[in-house]
């Protein structure tokens, strides 16, 4: 298995201008995860998606960021107008939620390479 | 809300000099508690998962521990190859989101 792909690995953008964030989760995976990384706030997840449907948005920061999920194989997280702020590394991540081994089945998530996002 | 700690920020260890790194948290009611390795430029690789308190785990120089209020990464005589963020996130019962602390950045010296 090829793991979570996300695209692209690095994005330069001027303010204002709208960004596409892409991610591919593994394969026979139910949920899907997006987080934002930065050094002062850490990891904090955006939104989620289970069975393609979004569960949690609470993170999304503002009305500029929208996701969106059409089948089981893809995401994307858009940012429109994007602002120097936004400049962060963003992760996917996905996980099999709800099924495995038993009630200690493992819920940890695995994660993409992620995306690095520079507003100038 | 759902609250990750993790002490110290950053700790600088020569080769073979064993330590351990802090993980206190509150969770309504946990379900799980993970620990992640981030490399730079990379995402976070899972490393362990404990359930309850009492509960250890290992893999390779580190050990898991977890208790009612927090979690230690024990590592034994470290290898600079270990230099890395260690990560460590909470899940609630209720709930299916990792919530994650700011890490503590390791760099061990040959």
């Amino acid at each position: 298995d090829a793991g979570v792909i996300q695209s692209p690995r690095h994005e330069v953008t001027e303010m204002g201008q709208e960004v596409t964030l892409r991610c591919k989760p593994i394969s026979g995976h139910n949920s899907l995860f997006w987080y934002r990384q930065t050094m002062m706030r850490g990891l904090e997840l955006l939104i989620y998606f289970n069975n393609n449907v979004p569960i949690d948005d609470s993170g999304m920061p503002e009305d500029r960021f929208s996701a969106k999920m059409p089948n089981a194989s893809f995401s994307t997280l858009k940012i429109q107008p994007s602002e120097p702020r936004d400049s962060a590394v963003y992760f996917c991540a996905s996980s099999l939620y709800g099924r495995g081994t038993g009630p200690r089945a493992n819920y940890g998530y695995t994660f993409g390479s992620g995306t690095r996002l520079t507003v100038v | 809300e759902d609250q990750v700690t993790q002490s110290p920020e950053a700790l600088r260890l020569q080769e073979g000099e064993s330590s351990s790194l802090n993980c206190s948290y509150t969770v309504s009611g946990l379900r799980g508690l993970f620990w992640y390795r981030q490399d730079p430029g990379k995402g976070p690789e899972f490393l362990f998962t404990l359930y309850s308190a009492g509960e250890e785990k290992e893999k390779e120089r580190l050990k898991a521990t977890l208790t009612k209020k927090e979690s230690f990464l024990h590592i034994t005589a470290p290898k600079p190859e270990d230099s890395a963020t260690y990560l460590c996130a909470v899940l609630n019962t209720g709930f299916q989101k990792l919530v994650f602390g700011t890490g503590t950045r390791l760099l061990v010296s040959p």
